[in-house]
């Protein structure tokens, strides 16, 4: 699985957009990006996912670079509930079938502020 | 609909000891997938059920082991339990028209 690098961490002003960066050089032809984050001590959430256009859902967007070797997750208006870990996750998509570990790293830290 | 549901939420267990953590997937999942998160650390990838049968595994020693039920239900079973056992254990569910995985809440597993 190709491996991602991501801040440490990163602050946000409520109201703001949150633009959280993730850089996944070695990602081959058939490895999504997904998106997670997980609020303390509880499981991780999904956010989004995409192959190499540019996705929205109801939680957030999901811009990945044409070269596909990195990614920006859009909160666009961050809430003090949206402090968390988010974690940029290069996964197998073994054709549609369910396979495949997810692998995680340090993720960032995202902190909204008042 | 429920989401995906783990059974108990916290466990305290001592050395040497079994444990056995339960996994109830997404309605319409088919795929169980286990985890193991230590303290301050992103999740590692344990092993994957599908069909009843261990699809994939991660770097985890035979003292883990697991089930999955026909009803796609799942168990995880540790043995000989070592303090370093001690984590967070999610179950995470899919299904085979999406790759998506869906975590659970989790059990915390404290080892004395």
């Amino acid at each position: 699985d190709a491996k991602t690098t991501q801040p440490p961490s990163m602050d946000c002003a409520e109201g703001r957009a949150a633009n959280l960066p993730c850089n996944h050089s070695t990602i081959s032809g058939n490895e999504y990006v997904y998106w997670y984050r997980q609020i303390h001590s509880q499981g991780p959430q999904y956010i989004i996912h995409g192959l190499k256009n540019n996705e929205t859902n109801e939680m957030a967007s999901l811009i990945i670079t044409e070269d596909r070797k990195s990614s920006t997750l859009i909160l666009p208006h961050a809430t003090l509930r949206d402090t968390a870990v988010y974690y940029c996750i290069v996964g197998p998509n073994a054709g549609g079938t369910s396979y495949g570990k997810l692998t995680f790293g340090q993720g960032t830290i995202l902190t909204v502020h008042p | 609909d429920a989401g995906v549901t783990q059974s108990p939420t916290h466990l305290i267990k001592t050395r040497g000891q079994q444990v056995t953590l339960r996994c109830s997937p997404k309605s319409g999942h088919d795929t169980v997938s286990w985890y193991q998160q230590a303290l301050g650390q992103g999740p590692q990838f344990i092993f994957q059920y599908y069909e009843e049968e261990e699809r994939q595994r991660g770097n985890f020693p035979d003292r883990f082991s697991g089930h999955q039920f026909p009803n796609y239900s799942s168990e995880l079973n540790v043995n000989a339990l070592l303090l370093g056992d001690s984590a967070l254990y999610l179950c995470a569910s899919s299904s085979t028209s999406s790759d998506t995985q869906y975590f659970g809440p989790g059990t915390r597993l404290t080892v004395l």
